[in-house]
């Protein structure tokens, strides 16, 4: 099973929105609605941040939404903070596993 | 609020097996709702999901493909906790291993345990 792809790296301006793709295959993010998103902050546990595509968790901010058309998913940050930089996953489940994306870079300019 | 704590040896030696251990609080291993994966983060690899146990009448496993064969994750109803043991290690098994409550999602995670595979 290989992973997902995601852009190593994506920036923005404060205030700015930015988008994160996650490309899969017709087995995994293009079979199923269980496509989830996580924050990485290094040295603390990954936070969700997006379920079920689009489903943001209670208390994550709506500045955080989801998509997915065909084999690729998508998370748009809007208003881009500082806080936001971080490192971004998706994950998908394939049938009987979960697979991985690279992991992207957040970066805020 | 669950909350999940990882226990084990933070050293293995190449070729011997790591095992380590999630306990469970505000949750039951056995719950009909949930899962509960072993996920590990390195530098070379980012985050590697590697399995799961879960209860729907008996118990059912699953497994990555890059680990199957190597790998195997036990539930402990009695200590309300579940197992990793992972066979043959080389020093590329060497991450920041994380148990999880899995709702559909990774929901929640522990902290994590460094695990060093080195002679």
């Amino acid at each position: 099973q290989s992973a997902l792809t995601q852009p190593a790296s994506v920036s923005g301006s404060p205030g700015q929105s930015i988008t994160i793709s996650c490309t899969g295959t017709s087995s995994d993010v293009g079979a199923y609605k269980f496509v989830s998103w996580y924050q990485h902050y290094p040295g603390k546990a990954p936070k969700v941040m997006i379920y079920d595509v689009s489903i943001r968790p209670s208390g994550v901010s709506n500045r955080f939404s989801g998509s997915k058309s065909g084999n690729t998913a998508s998370l748009t940050i809007s208003g881009l903070q500082a806080e936001d930089e971080a490192d971004y996953y998706c994950v998908s489940y394939t049938g009987s596993r979960y697979v991985f994306g690279t992991g992207t870079k957040v970066t805020v300019l | 609020q669950v909350q999940l704590q990882q226990s084990g040896p933070g050293l293995v030696k190449p070729s011997q097996t790591l095992s380590l251990t999630c306990g469970i609080s505000g949750d039951s291993v056995s719950s009909n709702g949930a899962a509960w994966d072993w996920i590990r983060q390195s530098p070379s690899r980012g985050l590697e999901w590697l399995g799961r146990t879960y209860y729907r009448s008996r118990w059912y496993n699953e497994y990555a493909v890059s680990v199957e064969g190597r790998i195997t994750i036990t539930p402990d109803t009695s200590k309300n906790q579940f197992s990793l043991q992972l066979n043959s290690v080389t020093p590329e098994d060497t991450a920041l291993y994380h148990c999880a409550r899995d709702l559909g999602y990774l929901e929640s995670w522990g902290q994590g345990i460094l695990v060093t595979v080195s002679s």
